[in-house]
């Protein structure tokens, strides 16, 4: 099966821009995660999406973080304005709704650098 | 205090040795255990999972539970160069609606040929 595919690879932006991210689950899938990795840490979770709504967004800064789930399929993050701070690997993971641990399957991220 | 706490490394093995790498953490309601292994500019890739106490095998990978002492283990048996890549633990609660995983910081590993 196709992965998670999430885009660009790549954004170099100066602070104060704004900036969005795209993400395309593994289809079935109807529960999306956005996770922020700053380098040398682990991911942390941003938001997460059951379908088109939102379960979890206790950790997103929302004065300038924000993210939508249009039809329960794709998925955007947006950032505006960018601080220094936001600098890090965005990833976007996705998981079946089903009972249990369904297992989160992560894209290769896009790395976000603020200058 | 971190949730979950994990040695960075890096951590330098010859070819075929047995790795150990270890975490803890410190909330109780964690009672789903991953690791996950992220090589460079990759996303993390699911390695092995577990809910109870014990030792799941897969492979040359061991995941190992110690809920009393909030202690979890991953053992790599014959490393190989191809195992050179940050493992990351992570845990979640069981809520069946937030499903938001916390992660170690990773531990690099490299296996030298």
């Amino acid at each position: 099966e196709a992965g998670v595919a999430q885009s660009p690879r790549y954004k170099i932006i100066e602070k104060r821009q704004s900036v969005a991210f795209w993400c395309n689950p593994i289809s079935g899938h109807a529960t999306l995660y956005w996770y922020q990795q700053i380098l040398g840490q682990g991911p942390k979770l941003l938001i997460q999406f059951q379908n088109n709504g939102v379960v979890d967004d206790s950790q997103l800064p929302k004065d300038r973080f924000s993210a939508e789930r249009l039809k329960g399929v794709d998925s955007t993050l947006k950032i505006q304005p960018a601080k220094l701070e936001d600098s890090a690997v965005y990833l976007c993971a996705s998981s079946l709704e089903r009972g249990g641990n369904q297992p989160q399957h992560f894209g290769d991220g896009t790395r976000l650098s603020i200058l | 205090q971190k949730e979950v706490e994990q040695d960075p490394g890096p951590l330098s093995v010859p070819e075929g040795a047995i790795v150990s790498l270890n975490c803890t953490y410190s909330n109780s309601a964690f009672q789903y255990f991953m690791w996950y292994r992220q090589y460079s500019r990759k996303g993390p890739e699911l390695l092995m999972y577990t809910y109870s106490s014990g030792n799941k095998e897969d492979g040359r990978f061991t995941a190992q539970v110690d809920k009393s002492s909030k202690y979890i283990s991953l053992f790599i048996r014959d490393s190989q160069p191809s195992d050179s890549a940050t493992y990351l633990c992570a845990t979640r609660v069981m809520d069946t609606g937030r499903r938001a995983l916390t992660f170690g910081s990773g531990t690099r590993l490299q296996v030298q040929p």
